[in-house]
């Protein structure tokens, strides 16, 4: 059974600091991992999808990165603004569904 | 292109009772998958449907069932609520291919009363 871990729980920055926030899975036969982002209250938000084929995928000042042989991604965040205030969860999918990990919460203080 | 909508946005339901859950995917999308969110578990899968077949099934009760129409839509049933039943539900939808994005829409809050 997939286990996802994402560490760590919460983090609390000032406004411009990058984020680094990770996750790690048990199988690494997985087709994909996507970050979603999730604001409270609110259904999920895709961030990024990587191919278990590839290394990392960028959108603008979001970078992840996959290492699927050690079972591990990173989501980096460039500059953080009080908007990318929200929970960020990794999921590994595979056999069409995906295992989610538990989240991060981030707040950016302005 | 119109996102993947979910009715109703709030249910209230006393235990014992039964409720139905509708999501409508994207345009064009026939994959639709179910996901329940407590504080506790956080998200859990529940199933998938493509093509009006289910094609994998998470570690739920048989409580839990759900079914794909012709036109992708898709329902999900639960019966004999339970007070742990009160969850947000979310689905997503994707295309064909498996290693594609989902997309969720904004879920169904369940309150178990």
């Amino acid at each position: 059974k997939q286990e996802v871990t994402q560490i760590p729980a919460a983090l609390s920055v000032p406004e411009g600091e990058n984020l680094v926030l990770n996750c790690s899975f048990t199988d690494s036969a997985i087709y994909n991992l996507q970050w979603f982002r999730q604001d409270p209250g609110k259904g999920l938000t895709s961030l990024l999808l990587i191919q278990s084929s590839q290394r990392e995928q960028t959108s603008g000042r979001l970078n992840a990165s996959l290492d699927k042989s050690s079972g591990r991604s990173t989501l980096y965040i460039a500059a953080s603004q009080p908007g990318d205030s929200a929970t960020y969860l990794c999921a590994v999918g595979d056999d069409y569904k995906l295992s989610f990990g538990a989240g991060t919460t981030v707040t950016v203080r302005a | 292109k119109a996102g993947v909508t979910q009715t109703p946005r709030y249910l209230i339901k006393t235990r014992g009772q039964q409720v139905t859950l509708s999501c409508s995917p994207i345009s064009g999308h026939r994959s639709v998958s179910w996901y329940q969110q407590t504080p506790g578990q956080g998200l859990q899968f529940l199933f998938e449907y493509f093509s009006e077949t289910q094609r994998n099934k998470g570690n739920f009760p048989g409580r839990f069932s759900g079914r794909q129409f012709s036109n992708s839509r898709s329902e999900m049933n639960v019966s004999t609520l339970e007070l742990g039943d009160s969850a947000l539900y979310l689905c997503a939808s994707g295309p064909d291919r498996e290693f594609e994005k989902l997309f969720f829409g904004s879920g169904t809050q369940l309150s178990v009363l």
